[in-house]
């Protein structure tokens, strides 16, 4: 496509409920990145994708979070069992290599309720 | 891990010039970002610097001095639609080349 794509735009769910979050990079992007904007504060990083596999998590704050890429395009971001602090705008990104700037979809705001 | 900071918020008149500064501190400096981010949408990107001085891009111009952690971003002409927030970024080598860490941004308001 010919920017990044994130689904749902918007995600209201209970406390206690998985959500998946999905990123459509732009075609030909090896690197994929998430992070998490919170009111008033910075993109914080939350994983980066070189092809399929993840050389960089660390920034996922727990084990209730977790992501994955097939066929070095798509990527689906899980948080299982959510929590009023999971709420924020999830954002992706990707890259033609890793490194250089990087093109951002317009992310999904989820509100855990 | 890095510590960048810029000013949380910023007012200026259309016409005029504002200078949004950043300072960082990083361990193995690879590089510096300009993002610009209008309310509910995207970031996008504006500039980039690695070598110490000023890179000119129309409206915008941005300046790093490496030695002093210190970067700029200098805005002239400002219109109304620059009304957005500006956010620096910086590429550490030690602590992942691939990903960029971001300050919180600085909400520039244009006024007429």
């Amino acid at each position: 496509g010919a920017g990044v794509s994130q689904s749902p735009s918007n995600k209201v769910t209970e406390k206690g409920k998985d959500v998946e979050l999905r990123c459509d990079p732009i075609s030909g992007h090896t690197a994929l990145y998430w992070y998490r904007q919170s009111l008033g504060q910075g993109l914080e990083f939350l994983i980066y994708f070189q092809g399929n596999s993840a050389p960089d998590k660390s920034g996922l704050p727990s084990d209730r979070f977790s992501a994955e890429r097939t066929g070095g395009s798509v990527s689906t971001l899980t948080i299982q069992r959510t929590q009023q602090e999971d709420s924020a705008v999830y954002l992706c990104a990707s890259s033609l290599g890793g490194g250089e700037k990087l093109f951002f979809g317009s992310g999904t705001q989820l509100s855990v309720l | 891990g890095q510590n960048i900071d810029q000013p949380t918020e910023m007012t200026a008149t259309e016409g005029a010039i504002v200078q949004i500064n950043c300072t960082y501190q990083t361990s193995g400096f690879n590089g510096l970002f300009w993002y610009q981010q209008h309310a509910g949408e995207a970031p996008t990107f504006l500039s980039y610097n690695v070598l110490d001085g000023l890179e000119e891009k129309g409206r915008f111009s941005s300046f790093l001095s490496r030695s002093k952690g210190y970067s700029y971003l200098l805005l002239k002409e400002l219109q109304m639609k620059d009304s957005a927030s500006y956010l620096c970024a910086v590429r550490d080598r030690n602590t992942g080349f691939q990903k960029l860490v971001f300050g919180t941004g600085t909400r520039l308001l244009v006024s007429p």
